[in-house]
């Protein structure tokens, strides 16, 4: 079984300034690994995934995310934020073996932006 | 355009009435997902299907049923078992189970 920690439950930032949000994992195998974004009273939307290759992965909104495997962490980051990232933030892991692969999803981090 | 459908948006039930959600999908995955959101809970898994005429249960199943004879829709429903039904539930879909999943836009379902 997989699990997801998502350190910081609420994120305020002032505009312009650069975020990060922390996502550390657990598993006893590989994993992908990815991050959601929800606007309020919507569904879920994909920023980005980590298959496999470059730990760096790039995603949608100018947000970014490093993989680090002896970490177990994956880490949101965007170098300026916008009043329009105000929105809570799902990390997620699905396990690489065989059988269905569940997806665990972390409890969500709600990022403020502040003007 | 490719997604996923849910309906309605918002649903009141009164104790004790069954009520089904609604989720239609062309983008032609097999795979399909009932969660359960709550504040600060995240999401939790009511049940998935890998494929047509084939479904489990998840972590939440109790008070649930779902279906799937087409691929495109795999509707739920939620019974008078369910003790505490309140709650915002999405629906999702992925080319196969453990890729990225596409969501739906959620029903509110509120019990009167």
């Amino acid at each position: 079984a997989q699990s997801v920690t998502q350190l910081d439950s609420q994120v305020p930032v002032f505009e312009e300034a650069p975020v990060e949000l922390r996502c550390n994992y657990s598993s006893s195998v590989s994993v992908y690994l990815f991050w959601y974004v929800q606007y309020p009273n919507q569904g879920l939307q994909l920023l980005l995934k980590y298959l496999s290759g470059s730990t760096l992965v790039k995603g949608i909104n100018g947000f970014e995310a490093e993989f680090n495997k002896s970490q177990t962490s994956f880490h949101l980051r965007k170098p300026s934020v916008h009043i329009s990232d105000t929105a809570e933030y799902f990390c997620a892991v699905s396990p690489l073996n065989e059988g269905y692969q569940k997806v665990t999803f972390g409890i969500g981090t709600k990022l403020q932006v502040i003007p | 355009d490719g997604g996923i459908t849910q309906s309605p948006k918002y649903l009141f039930r009164k104790e004790g009435q069954n009520v089904t959600l609604s989720c239609e999908q062309n983008l032609n995955h097999d795979a399909m997902y009932w969660y359960r959101q709550d504040p600060g809970q995240g999401l939790r898994l009511i049940y998935y299907s890998q494929i047509v005429n084939d479904f489990q249960k998840g972590d939440i199943a109790e008070g649930y049923s779902v279906s799937r004879e087409k691929k495109e829709s795999f509707p739920l429903t939620v019974t008078s078992a369910q003790k505490n039904p309140t709650a915002f539930y999405l629906c999702a879909s992925s080319i196969r189970p453990g890729n990225e999943q596409f969501f739906g836009p959620g029903t509110r379902l509120t019990v009167l």
